[in-house]
Protein backbone atom coordinates (compact mmCIF):
# COMPACT_ATOMS: atom_id res chain seq x y z
CA UNK A 1 0.00 0.00 0.00
CA UNK A 2 1.14 3.37 -1.04
CA UNK A 3 2.19 5.94 2.07
CA UNK A 4 2.03 9.12 3.02
CA UNK A 5 3.75 10.75 5.59
CA UNK A 6 4.12 14.14 7.44
CA UNK A 7 6.82 14.21 9.76
CA UNK A 8 5.65 17.79 11.82
CA UNK A 9 2.50 17.04 13.93
CA UNK A 10 2.78 20.41 15.06
CA UNK A 11 3.91 23.96 13.09
CA UNK A 12 3.48 27.43 14.01
CA UNK A 13 4.04 30.75 12.05
CA UNK A 14 3.39 34.10 13.00
CA UNK A 15 0.68 36.24 11.30
CA UNK A 16 1.68 37.54 7.91
CA UNK A 17 4.85 35.23 7.67
CA UNK A 18 5.39 32.01 5.30
CA UNK A 19 5.69 28.46 6.58
CA UNK A 20 5.94 25.30 4.88
CA UNK A 21 4.47 22.23 5.43
CA UNK A 22 5.92 18.82 4.46
CA UNK A 23 4.74 15.87 2.93
CA UNK A 24 6.45 12.81 1.82
CA UNK A 25 5.20 9.81 0.02
CA UNK A 26 5.94 6.25 -1.10
CA UNK A 27 4.79 5.15 -4.69
CA UNK A 28 5.64 2.77 -7.64
CA UNK A 29 2.87 4.27 -9.45
CA UNK A 30 3.54 7.06 -11.71
CA UNK A 31 0.40 8.64 -12.60
CA UNK A 32 -1.48 9.65 -9.56
CA UNK A 33 -2.48 12.51 -7.63
CA UNK A 34 -1.85 14.66 -4.54
CA UNK A 35 -3.98 16.83 -2.39
CA UNK A 36 -3.83 19.31 1.29
CA UNK A 37 -6.52 19.57 2.42
CA UNK A 38 -7.74 21.91 5.81
CA UNK A 39 -9.67 20.70 8.70
CA UNK A 40 -10.21 23.58 10.83
CA UNK A 41 -11.90 23.15 14.82
CA UNK A 42 -15.31 22.89 12.84
CA UNK A 43 -14.10 19.01 11.83
CA UNK A 44 -15.33 20.13 7.82
CA UNK A 45 -12.37 18.75 5.43
CA UNK A 46 -12.13 21.67 2.68
CA UNK A 47 -9.81 20.97 -0.18
CA UNK A 48 -6.91 23.58 -0.54
CA UNK A 49 -4.70 22.20 -3.56
CA UNK A 50 -4.49 19.66 -5.71
CA UNK A 51 -1.51 18.62 -8.17
CA UNK A 52 -1.96 15.90 -10.82
CA UNK A 53 1.61 13.83 -11.33
CA UNK A 54 1.83 14.52 -14.83
CA UNK A 55 1.56 18.44 -14.36
CA UNK A 56 5.17 19.66 -13.75
CA UNK A 57 4.02 22.90 -13.13
CA UNK A 58 3.45 23.53 -8.90
CA UNK A 59 0.07 24.19 -8.45
CA UNK A 60 -1.18 27.88 -7.02
CA UNK A 61 -4.25 28.60 -5.35
CA UNK A 62 -4.03 32.42 -3.95
CA UNK A 63 -1.78 32.64 -0.76
CA UNK A 64 -1.33 28.55 -1.27
CA UNK A 65 1.12 27.09 -2.99
CA UNK A 66 2.87 23.43 -3.69
CA UNK A 67 6.61 22.31 -4.18
CA UNK A 68 6.42 18.82 -6.26
CA UNK A 69 9.16 17.02 -6.73
CA UNK A 70 7.96 14.08 -8.68
CA UNK A 71 11.70 12.60 -8.54
CA UNK A 72 11.97 12.63 -4.69
CA UNK A 73 8.31 11.94 -3.90
CA UNK A 74 8.38 15.01 -1.92
CA UNK A 75 4.86 17.79 -2.01
CA UNK A 76 5.17 20.58 0.57
CA UNK A 77 2.59 23.43 0.87
CA UNK A 78 3.44 26.64 1.40
CA UNK A 79 1.37 29.06 3.03
CA UNK A 80 2.30 33.00 2.44
CA UNK A 81 0.98 35.67 4.18
CA UNK A 82 -0.72 33.51 7.44
CA UNK A 83 -3.99 34.75 8.22
CA UNK A 84 -5.52 33.46 11.81
CA UNK A 85 -8.28 31.50 10.06
CA UNK A 86 -5.49 29.68 7.90
CA UNK A 87 -4.87 27.83 11.76
CA UNK A 88 -6.10 24.27 11.63
CA UNK A 89 -5.13 20.70 11.03
CA UNK A 90 -3.63 19.66 7.52
CA UNK A 91 -3.38 16.96 5.35
CA UNK A 92 -1.58 15.50 2.67
CA UNK A 93 -3.19 13.04 0.50
CA UNK A 94 -2.32 10.81 -2.21
CA UNK A 95 -4.40 8.36 -4.83
CA UNK A 96 -3.64 6.59 -7.64
CA UNK A 97 -5.07 4.45 -10.26
CA UNK A 98 -7.22 2.86 -8.05
CA UNK A 99 -10.24 4.35 -6.22
CA UNK A 100 -8.27 4.19 -2.88
CA UNK A 101 -6.10 7.16 -1.63
CA UNK A 102 -3.81 7.44 1.81
CA UNK A 103 -3.92 10.49 4.05
CA UNK A 104 -1.16 11.69 6.11
CA UNK A 105 -1.38 11.76 9.74
CA UNK A 106 -1.98 15.99 9.54
CA UNK A 107 -0.27 18.90 10.47
CA UNK A 108 -1.38 21.08 13.17
CA UNK A 109 -0.92 24.48 11.94
CA UNK A 110 -0.87 27.06 14.64
CA UNK A 111 -1.17 30.94 13.54
CA UNK A 112 0.55 33.43 15.77
CA UNK A 113 -1.33 36.91 16.23
CA UNK B 1 -26.97 23.50 -1.17
CA UNK B 2 -26.44 20.85 1.30
CA UNK B 3 -23.70 19.00 -0.19
CA UNK B 4 -22.82 15.97 2.06
CA UNK B 5 -25.16 15.30 4.81
CA UNK B 6 -24.34 12.66 7.98
CA UNK B 7 -26.84 11.50 10.49
CA UNK B 8 -26.37 11.60 13.55
CA UNK B 9 -23.73 14.27 14.52
CA UNK B 10 -22.99 12.53 17.78
CA UNK B 11 -23.62 8.99 19.19
CA UNK B 12 -22.82 6.93 22.48
CA UNK B 13 -23.45 3.19 22.01
CA UNK B 14 -22.60 0.64 24.39
CA UNK B 15 -20.11 -2.55 23.81
CA UNK B 16 -22.16 -5.35 21.59
CA UNK B 17 -24.81 -2.36 20.24
CA UNK B 18 -25.26 -2.21 16.26
CA UNK B 19 -25.59 1.01 14.55
CA UNK B 20 -26.05 2.56 11.23
CA UNK B 21 -24.73 5.84 10.24
CA UNK B 22 -26.50 7.93 7.53
CA UNK B 23 -25.31 9.92 4.25
CA UNK B 24 -26.53 11.38 1.48
CA UNK B 25 -25.67 13.58 -1.44
CA UNK B 26 -27.34 16.20 -3.29
CA UNK B 27 -24.31 16.81 -5.89
CA UNK B 28 -25.44 13.88 -8.22
CA UNK B 29 -21.92 12.16 -7.47
CA UNK B 30 -20.90 8.69 -8.33
CA UNK B 31 -18.55 7.88 -5.85
CA UNK B 32 -19.18 7.76 -1.83
CA UNK B 33 -16.48 6.94 0.64
CA UNK B 34 -16.58 6.31 4.06
CA UNK B 35 -13.63 7.59 6.73
CA UNK B 36 -12.48 6.82 10.57
CA UNK B 37 -10.40 9.68 11.69
CA UNK B 38 -8.55 8.99 14.84
CA UNK B 39 -5.60 10.91 16.84
CA UNK B 40 -2.34 10.47 15.15
CA UNK B 41 -3.67 8.84 12.73
CA UNK B 42 -5.25 10.52 9.62
CA UNK B 43 -8.29 9.71 7.78
CA UNK B 44 -8.62 5.96 6.80
CA UNK B 45 -10.83 4.46 4.09
CA UNK B 46 -13.18 1.98 5.88
CA UNK B 47 -15.37 1.65 2.37
CA UNK B 48 -15.92 3.29 -0.84
CA UNK B 49 -18.94 2.95 -3.26
CA UNK B 50 -17.09 3.77 -7.09
CA UNK B 51 -20.86 3.96 -8.44
CA UNK B 52 -24.66 2.90 -7.49
CA UNK B 53 -24.22 -0.71 -6.62
CA UNK B 54 -21.00 -1.42 -6.23
CA UNK B 55 -18.95 -1.12 -2.71
CA UNK B 56 -15.27 -2.19 -1.64
CA UNK B 57 -12.99 -2.79 1.06
CA UNK B 58 -10.71 0.37 1.82
CA UNK B 59 -7.91 0.18 4.80
CA UNK B 60 -10.04 -0.88 7.74
CA UNK B 61 -13.22 -2.90 7.00
CA UNK B 62 -13.14 -5.21 9.62
CA UNK B 63 -16.00 -4.72 12.00
CA UNK B 64 -18.72 -2.67 9.24
CA UNK B 65 -20.72 -2.83 6.49
CA UNK B 66 -21.97 -0.55 3.74
CA UNK B 67 -25.14 -0.08 1.66
CA UNK B 68 -25.18 1.69 -1.75
CA UNK B 69 -28.79 2.70 -1.12
CA UNK B 70 -29.13 4.57 -4.61
CA UNK B 71 -27.02 6.90 -6.07
CA UNK B 72 -27.53 9.86 -3.17
CA UNK B 73 -27.18 7.37 0.24
CA UNK B 74 -23.97 5.47 0.97
CA UNK B 75 -24.41 4.28 4.71
CA UNK B 76 -21.92 2.72 7.17
CA UNK B 77 -23.27 -0.33 10.27
CA UNK B 78 -21.73 -1.51 12.96
CA UNK B 79 -23.07 -4.44 13.80
CA UNK B 80 -22.02 -5.16 17.11
CA UNK B 81 -19.74 -1.89 18.32
CA UNK B 82 -16.37 -2.11 19.98
CA UNK B 83 -14.50 0.24 22.18
CA UNK B 84 -12.02 0.15 19.23
CA UNK B 85 -14.73 1.96 16.80
CA UNK B 86 -14.53 4.96 18.80
CA UNK B 87 -13.91 7.56 16.41
CA UNK B 88 -14.96 10.92 14.15
CA UNK B 89 -16.62 9.03 11.33
CA UNK B 90 -16.56 11.13 7.81
CA UNK B 91 -18.68 10.25 4.73
CA UNK B 92 -17.38 12.04 1.45
CA UNK B 93 -18.65 12.26 -2.24
CA UNK B 94 -16.58 12.76 -5.31
CA UNK B 95 -17.04 13.16 -8.68
CA UNK B 96 -16.68 11.25 -12.12
CA UNK B 97 -13.32 10.72 -13.67
CA UNK B 98 -10.86 12.90 -13.91
CA UNK B 99 -11.56 14.29 -10.37
CA UNK B 100 -12.45 11.24 -9.07
CA UNK B 101 -10.48 9.09 -7.13
CA UNK B 102 -10.56 11.82 -4.01
CA UNK B 103 -13.30 12.61 -2.31
CA UNK B 104 -13.66 16.60 -2.35
CA UNK B 105 -17.12 16.73 -0.54
CA UNK B 106 -17.44 15.59 3.44
CA UNK B 107 -20.11 16.08 5.63
CA UNK B 108 -19.25 17.02 9.06
CA UNK B 109 -18.71 14.11 10.42
CA UNK B 110 -20.29 11.49 13.47
CA UNK B 111 -18.52 11.57 16.36
CA UNK B 112 -19.14 8.08 17.81
CA UNK B 113 -17.97 6.98 21.39
CA UNK B 114 -18.51 3.00 22.29
CA UNK B 115 -18.55 2.46 26.16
Amino acid sequence: AQTVTQSQPEMSVQEAETVTLSCTYDTSESDYYLFWYKQPPSRQMILVIRQEAYKQQNATENRFSVNFQKAAKSFSLKISDSQLGDAAMYFCAYVGTGNQFYFGTGTSLTVIP
Amino acid sequence: NAGVTQTPKFQVLKTGQSMTLQCAQDMNHNSMYWYRQDPGMGLRLIYYSASEGTTDKGEVPNGYNVSRLNKREFSLRLESAAPSQTSVYFCASSEQPPVARLPQHFGDGTRLSIL
